[in-house]
């Protein structure tokens, strides 16, 4: 059972602009909502990650914004960079009772960023 | 860096083998949970194991076996090995599995082939 699910699978943005990736997932269980960046060859690596407890999340260049009531959250890229360029992982998780750290992925969103 | 390592880079198995999979984790991370991402596909989680007892199982059958070493280290061993079993394994290591400590650090992975 696919229980979170991404969009778009790829994205191509001119350099300067914004990179939005979105994710919607269906247990309401989920109470931990990650953004992974991964590179070719690479591990995924923790960009920017996000409670249900509050709506926004921002860090640098980066933001989550989550919608509770419709399942769905999403990430921005403000003045997306040519480094910037790699696959996005939206992801969800329970951390009560002692389950912390078994991510559930969506299928990914390879961005690309042109100079 | 994450500080999470694993061995081998590479490996090229044929069907009906078995192989051994290597994770170090960053000193003091008493968790490790185990990811299959295929290739163009998000990671799919297959355990989960703290404090050297499996913690939570995804969707894998029983010929994925893992164990954990109290010098943080773990291994992934996969018997019986299928053509579907090609894809990068990844580890990740966190301090525990409750909510302020269940941040997830990935190594590079191992990407497997079989034949």
């Amino acid at each position: 059972q696919q229980q979170v699910k991404q969009s778009p699978q790829s994205l191509i943005v001119q350099k300067g602009g914004i990179s939005i990736i979105n994710c919607a997932y269906e247990n309401t269980a989920f109470d931990y909502f990650p953004w992974y960046q991964q590179f070719p060859g690479k591990g995924p690596a923790l960009l920017i990650a996000i409670r249900p407890d509050v709506s926004e999340k921002k860090e640098g260049r980066f933001t989550i914004s989550f919608n509770k009531s419709a399942k769905q959250f999403s990430l921005h890229i403000m003045d997306s960079q040519p480094g910037d360029s790699a696959t996005y992982f939206c992801a969800a998780s329970i951390t009560w009772h002692n389950q912390g750290g078994k991510l559930i992925f969506g299928q990914g969103t390879e961005l690309s960023v042109k100079p | 860096e994450t500080g999470v390592t694993q061995s081998p880079t590479h490996l090229i198995k044929t069907r009906g083998q078995q192989v051994t999979l290597r994770c170090s984790s960053q000193s003091g991370h008493n968790t490790v949970s185990w990811y299959q991402q295929a290739l163009g596909q998000g990671p799919q989680f297959i355990f989960q194991y703290y404090r050297e007892e499996e913690n939570g199982r995804g969707n894998f059958p029983p010929r994925f076996s893992g164990l954990q070493f109290p010098n943080y280290s773990s291994e992934l061993n996969v018997n019986a090995l299928e053509l579907d079993d090609s894809a990068l394994y990844l580890c990740a290591s966190s301090l525990g599995v409750d909510r302020s400590t269940d941040t997830q650090y990935f190594g590079p992975g191992t990407r497997l082939t079989v034949l």
